[in-house]
């Protein structure tokens, strides 16, 4: 069945420093790929978001490419911030009613 | 601005005992979902409900049941609670099927049984 697979955590860098999470999946159909975040006390929330190959999703500084040819959406951002703290998620979607997640990486942004 | 709203953010009840949890959106959505959050496994899909009054089980449906008779609310029930289900509960709503749309999670509800 449909899967993702995300780097464990806790992953800890100082601030500005480069950021890379990775995330692979194994989906039998054509997914979307999106990346949510969550904020210590809060729920998810979308961070970005891929709808085909090649396509390049980014907000708040982070990208992601959906590479078809190695199954991957890498988060990355080129200069994390102490605000940047949060539980990192990876998930697909094939346009079913459910939502394939990650198991989340943790990241911890020292000042 | 989006919302989807939980009863509780934090709760605590005895083993056996019945406990609701409810969930709101105003987005207009169809489609609803309760997940359950625990360390190292990510989020497990309970139920969801693509319509009033329809239902269909997630990945660990046991133990739990739902409700849903208004399109905005939709209510996770435990019929008797256990310690293995104390953990953190998201409720979330998206738009209809055929085309992947974003999820809208609640704050989430801590959900203790002792």
């Amino acid at each position: 069945g449909d899967s993702v697979t995300q780097m464990e955590g806790p992953v800890t860098l100082s601030e500005e420093a480069f950021l890379t999470i990775n995330c692979t999946y194994t989906a039998t159909g054509y997914p979307s790929l999106f990346w949510y975040v969550q904020y210590p006390g809060e729920g998810l929330q979308l961070l970005l978001k891929a709808t085909k190959a090649d396509d390049k999703g980014s907000n708040k500084g982070f990208e992601a490419t959906y590479r078809k040819e190695t199954t991957s959406f890498h988060l990355e951002k080129g200069s994390v911030q102490v605000s940047d703290s949060a539980v990192y998620f990876c998930a697909l979607d094939t346009g079913g009613f459910k939502t394939i997640f990650g198991a989340g990486t943790r990241l911890f942004v020292k000042a | 601005d989006v919302k989807v709203t939980q009863s509780s953010r934090y709760l605590v009840k005895r083993t056996g005992e019945k406990v609701f949890l409810e969930c709101v959106q105003d987005m207009d959505h169809e489609n609803m979902f309760w997940y359950r959050q625990d360390p190292g496994l990510g989020l497990r899909l309970i139920y969801f409900s693509y319509d009033v009054k329809m239902k269909e089980k997630g990945d660990i449906p046991e133990g739990y049941s739902v409700s849903r008779e208004k399109k905005e609310r939709f209510s996770l029930i435990l019929e008797s609670a256990s310690t293995n289900q104390t953990s953190m509960y998201l409720c979330a709503s998206s738009f209809g099927a055929g085309v992947p749309y974003e999820q809208y999670f609640g704050p989430g509800t801590r959900l203790t049984v002792t």
